[in-house]
């Protein structure tokens, strides 16, 4: 079974500071890794994913990603905030195992504030 | 441009009505899920299919039924046994089991 925990129902960060969105995961499995976002009303946008290569794993908009097995951790950063960067972003982690409904799990969200 | 789409954006039902969501995507797509979003709740999975003519229950089917009679179609029946169905649903597809899945934009249903 594998299960995701973000740390953090809600972060506020000034516009122009670093984000950091807490990610830790559990898996039987080597696990496949994504963050999404989510503005209001839409469907869900890959944001970056880890699939055992690099540990650091660069995405769009300028976030990144750090794969840290020791830690059981995926944390998503961002050096410094835009206003546009307010939504919400899901951790996924996947198994890749079939044969039931753990294809892909979700975490619950946390919900990104930008302060002017 | 390859997606995919959800219809329609926004849903209104009575009470004791069925209403059926499309979901329609042009990716080639084996996989497609269904997930209902409320508040604070994360996504939760109604139902997958991994193949055209199979589908499995996921963590809340209780009240929705579908089908996949195409590859390309999955739509979503939400019956009057779901007694609490103002949601956000999403469909979403994987190529491959549990691999990256590509979401469409969401149908709001709600119940009046």
């Amino acid at each position: 079974a594998q299960s995701v925990t973000q740390l953090d129902s809600h972060v506020s960060v000034s516009e122009g500071t670093p984000v950091l969105l807490r990610c830790n995961y559990s898996s039987s499995y080597s696990p496949s890794l994504f963050w999404y976002v989510q503005h209001p009303n839409k469907g869900l946008q890959l944001l970056l994913k880890y699939t055992s290569a690099a540990t650091l794993v660069k995405g769009i908009n300028g976030f990144e990603a750090e794969f840290k097995k020791s830690e059981t951790s995926f944390h998503l950063t961002k050096p410094s905030a835009h206003m546009s960067d307010a939504a919400e972003y899901f951790c996924v982690v996947s198994d890749h195992k079939g044969g039931g409904a753990d294809g892909l799990t979700f975490g619950k969200g946390t919900h990104l504030i930008i302060q002017p | 441009d390859g997606g995919i789409t959800q219809s329609p954006k926004y849903l209104f039902r009575k009470e004791g009505q069925n209403v059926t969501l499309s979901c329609e995507q042009n990716l080639n797509h084996d996989a497609m899920y269904w997930y209902r979003q409320d508040p604070g709740q994360g996504l939760r999975l109604i139902y997958y299919s991994q193949i055209v003519n199979d589908f499995q229950k996921g963590d809340i089917a209780e009240g929705y039924s579908v089908s996949r009679e195409k590859k390309e179609s999955f739509p979503l029946t939400v019956t009057s046994a779901q007694k609490n169905p103002t949601a956000f649903y999403l469909c979403a597809s994987t190529p491959q089991w549990g691999t990256e899945a590509f979401f469409g934009q969401g149908t709001r249903l709600t119940v009046v």
